[in-house]
């Protein structure tokens, strides 16, 4: 059984630019979530995809979008990058939109720095 | 903006001492659930209480669950030096935000040999 994969780990863009984040989920699941989580605080919720369909919505902006595609994996995808933008982003997948009351597989995450 | 509220911020031990954080949340649950988060990696799912349990049990960790004080237990007992990391309750919704986790901002837990 695979966990969930992100790439890539590291990466530094500068601002105004765009960005786009890849993650594998685990074997089976059909849900993914991306959270971002500035340093010091506690994930905060971008949007989540079930069955390839945005499945609800944080409170980001639309120029944060995404994908999900047939094998399940996702992107991120951030558009006209902003300073406040650096900090980790998170990928989880689950089996199910409420992951059935098992949790959720997080990833181990891509820093962004935004210069 | 973050439903849950944990307690304390930050805790430091010794090996072998039990470890309590506390989370306060506001709106109505389906399930709370507690992570871990070493160094600001990726987070390891712990454990998960339904609104309808009121305590579980996970090797070392408690966890209780009192809805009509919304609020939730972690308990790490015999600590170890390896369970120093960051310790996050999340919330799942009810209705359509059930899929949307809600975090607090974390109790940071430090564990000294």
């Amino acid at each position: 059984e695979t966990g969930v994969t992100q790439s890539p780990t590291h990466l530094i863009k500068t601002r105004g630019q765009q960005v786009t984040l890849r993650c594998s989920s685990q074997s089976g699941h059909n849900t993914v979530s991306w959270y971002q989580q500035a340093l010091g605080q506690g994930p905060q919720f971008i949007f989540q995809y079930y069955r390839e369909e945005e499945n609800g919505r944080g409170n980001f902006p639309p120029r944060f979008s995404g994908l999900q595609f047939p094998n399940y994996s996702s992107e991120l995808n951030v558009n006209a990058l902003e300073l406040d933008d650096s900090a980790l982003y998170l990928c989880a997948s689950s089996l199910g939109q409420g992951a059935y009351g098992y949790g959720y597989t997080f990833g181990s995450g891509t820093r962004l720095t935004v210069v | 903006s973050q439903q849950g509220e944990e307690d304390p911020q930050a805790l430091s031990i010794q090996e072998g001492e039990n470890a309590t954080m506390n989370c306060s949340y506001k709106t109505s649950i389906n399930n709370l659930q507690w992570y871990r988060q070493n160094s600001g990696r990726g987070l390891v799912h712990l454990i998960l209480i339904r609104s309808n349990e009121r305590e579980k049990h996970s090797g070392r960790l408690r966890v209780t669950l009192d809805t009509s004080k919304k609020s939730s237990s972690l308990l790490i007992t015999a600590s170890r030096a390896a369970d120093t990391a960051s310790y996050f309750c999340a919330t799942a919704g009810t209705t359509d935000s059930w899929g949307k986790l809600q975090f607090g901002a974390g109790t940071q837990v430090v564990v000294t040999p």
